[in-house]
C-alpha cells in the first residue's frame, strides 16, 4: 500500500486555469506537507497543517490554497496559474517530528 | 535562520568508487534533526536517514555511512562501492526540535552520477 499518494501525477493546463492537487496518507501521522521543486531542484516548504490546523503558511502567493477535510488528506487548490507555477509539487506526512514521507510528487506545467 | 549546504553541485565516480557527500548546516537550535534523501532519475524524494542533535554515533547501513560532527556542523554521507543504481540526487536537511509542524530545510542537493 502507499504511504503518501497524491494525485495527478502531471498536470499540463493553460494559465490563468484553476486546479487541485489531492494528497492523502494512510500512515497515521499528524502532520502533513507541501513542497515545491523548482526547475533547479530546490525544494522549499510551502504549508503546513497539523491536526487540519494551518501551522506553517510561507510567503506563497494567496492564489495556493491548501485544504485539509481531515488529518489523513491534505489538498492543494491554485487559482489563476501562472508560467511560473510550473514545478513539482511534493506532498508529505511525519509525525511529532519524525522523518517526512513524500509523495511521488505532481509535475506541473503550466503553458 | 536554518541553512544547509551542499557545496558539492555534480560528483561524477566509476563504479565501485567510494564516494562521500558533504553536508554542512546551521541552526541555532539545540535540538534539531539531520536527514538524507535520495531522489533517483523516477523522481520519487526516498528517506535514507535521521539523526538527532543528541546522536553523534556515526551510522552504517549496508554500503550508506554517515558521519555527524557536531564540531563542524556537518552530516556527511558516504557510499562505499557505488553502483550504478545510486545514481540520483541526494538532499541533506534538517528540522527544527521536535513539535508538530516542524519543517524541513533542504540543501541544494548533489547530483551524484555513477558510470559502469
Amino acid at each position: 500500500d502507499t504511504a503518501v499518494s497524491q494525485t495527478p501525477k502531471y498536470l499540463v493546463t493553460q494559465m490563468g486555469n484553476d486546479k487541485s492537487i489531492k494528497c492523502e496518507q494512510n500512515l497515521g501521522h499528524d502532520t502533513m506537507y507541501w513542497y515545491k521543486q523548482d526547475s533547479k531542484k530546490f525544494l522549499k516548504i510551502m504549508f503546513s497543517y497539523n491536526n487540519k490546523e494551518l501551522i506553517i503558511n510561507e510567503t506563497v502567493p494567496n492564489r495556493f490554497s491548501p485544504k485539509s477535510p481531515d488529518k489523513a488528506h491534505l489538498n492543494l487548490h491554485i487559482n489563476s496559474l501562472e508560467l511560473g507555477d510550473s514545478a513539482v509539487y511534493f506532498c508529505a506526512s511525519s509525525s511529532e517530528g519524525r522523518a517526512a514521507f513524500f509523495g511521488q510528487g505532481t509535475r506541473l506545467t503550466v503553458v | 535562520a536554518q541553512k544547509v549546504t551542499q557545496a558539492q553541485t555534480e560528483i561524477s565516480v566509476v563504479e565501485k568508487e567510494d564516494v562521500t557527500l558533504d553536508c554542512v548546516y546551521e541552526t541555532r537550535d539545540t535540538t534539531y534533526y539531520l536527514f538524507w534523501y535520495k531522489q533517483p532519475p523516477s523522481g520519487e524524494l526516498v528517506f535514507l536517514i535521521r539523526r538527532n542533535s543528541f546522536d553523534e554515533q556515526n551510522e552504517i547501513s549496508g554500503r550508506y555511512s554517515w558521519n555527524f560532527q557536531k564540531s563542524t556542523s556537518s552530516f556527511n554521507f558516504t557510499i562505499t562501492a557505488s553502483q550504478v543504481v545510486d545514481s540520483a540526487v541526494y538532499f541533506c536537511a534538517l528540522s527544527e526540535a521536535e513539535y508538530s509542524g516542524s519543517r524541513l530545510t533542504f540543501g541544494e542537493g548533489t547530483q551524484l552520477t555513477v558510470n559502469p
